[in-house]
């Protein structure tokens, strides 16, 4: 079946980039999201990207697409305390939506 | 704004108990999904509905049941909750392609 895979945790000091990385498995993958979770919140949805994109920017936010490698990643340029958080990339391969696969999340730190 | 509300941030259960989980959303979506959120296995689908009284089985339903009678609301059911149920659990709507997050709530079975 399909697989969402991340590294648990990254720390980076305040004002520098972090960069997030996810690999899938399932090549139908039709959209690709970054969420972020603050402590005792639910998810909100911070970008997405469709599959035939190869890169997405928004404001302080990149995400890079290989479909070729079948591996995501999501870049924060100056990164702020208030990034501290977990993100979780998700695939959904079904244009109907009921197929949405997350990977474990990656809790971010950032240091002053 | 979409609203996605789950009546509990925090519930403390006693093993055997049945637990309501109840999730409500504002905007008429069709599709709602129940996951539960442990640490390092990221979020897992227990049970989803595509419609009012329709449901369908997620990856990990064993020990959970749904009700959904009314389009807004999404219940999900632990029959007889076990220790190994505590956990975070989210409910979420979905519109187009982007789904909608409820708060969660925090169950701890004792």
């Amino acid at each position: 079946g399909e697989d969402v895979e991340q590294s648990l945790f990254l720390s980076v000091r305040e004002g520098d980039s972090s960069v997030i990385n996810c690999t899938y498995t399932d090549s139908s993958s039709t959209y690709l999201y970054w969420y972020k979770q603050e402590p005792g919140a639910g998810l909100q949805l911070l970008t997405y990207i469709f599959s035939n994109m190869d890169m997405k920017q928004d404001q302080r936010l990149t995400v890079l697409l290989n479909k070729k490698d079948k591996h995501l990643s999501l870049r924060i340029a100056d990164t702020q305390t208030g990034d501290s958080a977990i993100y979780f990339c998700a695939e959904n391969a079904r244009s109907d939506g009921q197929n949405f696969v997350f990977g474990p999340g990656t809790r971010l730190s950032v240091l002053p | 704004d979409v609203k996605v509300t789950q009546s509990s941030r925090y519930l403390v259960k006693r093993t055997g108990e049945k637990v309501f989980l109840e999730c409500v959303q504002d905007m008429d979506h069709e599709n709602m999904f129940w996951y539960r959120q442990d640490p390092g296995l990221g979020l897992r689908l227990i049970y989803f509905s595509y419609d009012v009284k329709m449901k369908e089985k997620g990856d990990i339903p064993e020990g959970y049941s749904v009700s959904r009678e009314k389009k807004e609301r999404f219940s999900l059911i632990l029959e007889s909750a076990s220790t190994n149920q505590t956990s975070m659990y989210l409910c979420a709507s979905l519109l187009g392609t982007e789904a909608f997050f409820g708060q969660g709530t925090r169950l701890t079975v004792v």
